[in-house]
């Protein structure tokens, strides 16, 4: 059972380029989130989704958007990459809430931007 | 807007010490989260804390929660090395969709 899987788990960007984020779950949960960490801080939510075809926004989402097209995928896309851009990603999902269960989390995608 | 607040950021001890790390968080919340993360690595779940009152225990952690004063506890008890890790609280804002994190205490157990 492979849990949260996101791909890359590394990759480093020229200030200015594109990139895709894939967060896959195979547990059917419902909702997903998109979470960056720097260093000697917690976990800041991106964006979030609470269901196929649903998005929204969390505390820090400027500079990126998001999409889940398929229940079972979260993207998070970076249109032109900035240094403050600089973070470890990670991607968690959850039954249907918190208040059902626990948050699952991806092992991390660590991206630098230059 | 929600803040949580943990300290302290960083603590070094000794093996076979107890401690205390806490989570304060700014407003009302009955769930709260208590997390590992080791170097390098993904987010561990410890313990989750789901009324007033609330007390979970698993080895040498033991984890409190007070929604009066807004407040949890991670006690350590004899500490090993292998505790050494940084541990994470967070809270439920927002109805079950969001967690909001506090800053982590880096915690080194030295032999």
């Amino acid at each position: 059972n492979a849990g949260v899987t996101q791909t890359p788990k590394f990759r480093v960007l020229k200030t200015g380029q594109s990139m895709t984020l894939l967060c896959a779950q195979d547990m059917n949960h419902e909702y997903m989130y998109w979470y960056r960490q720097d260093p000697g801080m917690g976990l800041r939510l991106i964006h979030y989704s609470v269901g196929e075809g649903t998005t929204a926004k969390g505390e820090v989402p400027d500079g990126y958007n998001v999409s889940r097209l398929k229940k079972q995928n979260f993207l998070l896309g970076l249109e032109s990459a900035a240094p403050s851009q600089t973070s470890v990603y990670f991607c968690a999902s959850t039954i249907a809430g918190l208040h059902t269960g626990e948050l699952f989390f991806g092992e991390g995608s660590r991206l630098t931007v230059l | 807007e929600l803040k949580v607040e943990q300290n302290p950021l960083f603590l070094s001890m000794q093996e076979g010490k107890n401690y205390t790390i806490y989570c304060n968080y700014s407003t009302t919340s009955d769930r709260l989260y208590w997390y590992r993360q080791d170097p390098g690595k993904s987010l561990e779940s410890l313990f989750v804390l789901l009324s007033n009152g609330a007390v979970k225990q698993e080895g040498r952690l033991m984890a409190s929660l007070d929604t009066k004063a807004r407040l949890s506890t991670l006690h350590i008890t004899a500490a090993v090395h292998d505790l050494s890790a940084t541990y994470f609280c967070a809270v439920d804002y927002n109805a079950g969709n969001m967690l909001t994190f506090g800053g982590g205490t880096r915690l080194m157990v030295k032999p």
